[in-house]
């Protein structure tokens, strides 16, 4: 099983400031991490997949990045409704695996 | 505009059975995987259960495999997750979600869940 770590556990950002979440994987995903944002009583929603592709409707402050076994969201200008739990997600080998998710905070 | 609408939540004894559905319209369902997300109390997003969009892959997360089966019927555009044999760590709201593609193993589109709660 692939474990997917996420850091930090709590980040804590001032509105308009940027935010910089981390995801690692215990082995090589290629590109296939998927991160969602979650809101407390919501279902996730899909931000980002292929390590760097925004999903339909995504707002162009939210960019993925990197590749094999290390993976980063950035939120460039933190909004107020940014602040929810994200996590990512491996879908490179089954069984499928999220991380532990990053709890957004507002500073 | 894509739906999932899970039902079949409740309370059930440890060592129960419980079944619960997806609702799903919008899409041309037999052409995407579908999948069951758990998440308990307080805690994080778990896989549970997927299934190809031509139901030829099916796979289970290690803690449900031999006591959960995955299944759908296409005719009514229904997803299913038998739960056998339940555990109070089964405890949590459970999922469904749509696959990318009938391949692409994340989820664009979420029910608002169904939750299960195993206790005597």
């Amino acid at each position: 099983e692939i474990v997917v770590t996420q850091s930090p556990g709590t980040l804590s950002v001032s509105p308009g400031e940027r935010a910089t979440l981390s995801c690692r994987a215990s082995q090589s995903l290629s590109s296939s991490l998927a991160w969602y944002q979650q809101k407390p009583g919501q279902a996730p929603r899909l931000l980002i997949y292929g390590a760097s592709t925004r999903a339909t409707a995504i707002p162009a402050r939210f960019s993925g990045s990197g590749s094999a076994t290390e993976f980063t969201l950035t939120i460039s200008s933190l909004q107020s409704e940014d602040f929810a739990v994200y996590y990512c997600q491996q879908y490179n080998n089954w069984p499928l695996t999220f991380g532990g998710g990053t709890k957004l905070e507002i500073k | 505009e894509v739906q999932l609408v899970e039902s079949g939540g409740g309370l059930v004894q440890p060592g129960g059975s419980l079944r619960l559905s997806c609702a799903a319209s919008g899409f041309i369902f037999s052409h995407y995987g579908m999948t069951w997300v758990r998440q308990a109390p307080g805690k994080g997003l778990e896989w549970v259960s997927g299934t190809s969009g031509d139901d030829s892959r099916t796979n289970y997360a290690d803690s449900v495999k031999g006591r959960f089966i995955i299944s759908r019927d296409k005719s009514k555009n229904m997803l299913y997750l038998q739960m056998n044999s339940l555990r109070a760590e089964d405890t949590a709201i459970y999922y469904c979600a749509k696959a990318y593609a009938s391949d692409w193993f994340f989820f664009d589109y979420w029910g608002q869940g169904s939750l299960v709660i195993v206790s005597s």
